[in-house]
């Protein structure tokens, strides 16, 4: 088993709609959750963070952690074309300052 | 801002050729790491270093050694390319907060080719 699963993709969704992309972790010890957005050719950039079990909102994102069921959720709203790119969703690892990656969803927003 | 520089965004060089990456930031984080991406695998480390000459391998460490002198300076180096790792590689920097609690800020990447 991997130790962060994301669901490959491509997730078509149209425009306007709500965008969901979920990231299971293995490690129950893990405290911070990460998601990075990469466009095409580009390098990832951070879009949020959670630690705390429920949601966090920035915008038209939210982040949603269960750390009971080992998941962690990123919803976007109103989803916009300029939202198509690769999801990364990442974990920290352990009590040292690496993240474990997961592989990544592509995300396509249809106009 | 944060500011994750490259030295370069495209390189290609031989096999058997000695490689040197550098990568700059101008935060004064104290972590460094750099990864390679490709297609289908995801960010996979190679090393990180949480402070000047300290450094520890990551989960794909062979055939590369790096070098940091300085803390602003993380320099990944190929000993002798080899057409495997023809690759994307970033560097990245975080800050030394709580453990656990870092983010990471990501270079704009060097795409390497290797003849």
């Amino acid at each position: 088993q991997k130790e962060v699963e994301q669901n490959s993709g491509p997730l078509s969704v149209p425009e306007g709609a709500i965008a969901s992309l979920n990231c299971t972790y293995s490690d129950r010890g893990s405290q911070s959750f990460f998601w990075y957005r990469q466009y095409s050719g580009k390098s990832p950039e951070l879009i949020m963070f959670i630690y705390s079990n429920g949601d966090k909102e920035d915008g038209r994102f939210t982040a949603q952690l269960n750390k009971a069921s080992q998941y962690v959720s990123l919803l976007i709203r109103d989803s916009q074309p300029s939202d198509s790119a690769t999801y990364l969703c990442a974990v920290n690892k352990d009590s040292n300052y690496q993240l474990i990656w997961g592989a990544g969803t592509k995300l396509i927003i249809k106009p | 801002d944060v500011k994750v520089t490259q030295s370069s965004r495209y390189l290609v060089k031989r096999t058997g050729e000695k490689v040197f990456l550098e990568c700059v930031q101008d935060m004064d984080h104290e972590n460094m790491f750099w990864y390679r991406q490709d297609p289908g695998l995801g960010l996979r480390l190679i090393y990180f270093s949480y402070d000047v000459k300290m450094k520890e391998k990551g989960d794909i460490p062979e055939g590369y050694s790096v070098s940091r002198e300085k803390k602003e300076r993380f320099s990944l180096i190929l000993e002798s390319a080899s057409t495997n790792q023809t690759s994307m590689y970033l560097c990245a920097s975080s800050p030394r907060r709580l453990a656990g609690m870092d983010e990471q800020f990501f270079g704009p990447g060097t795409r390497l080719t290797v003849l």
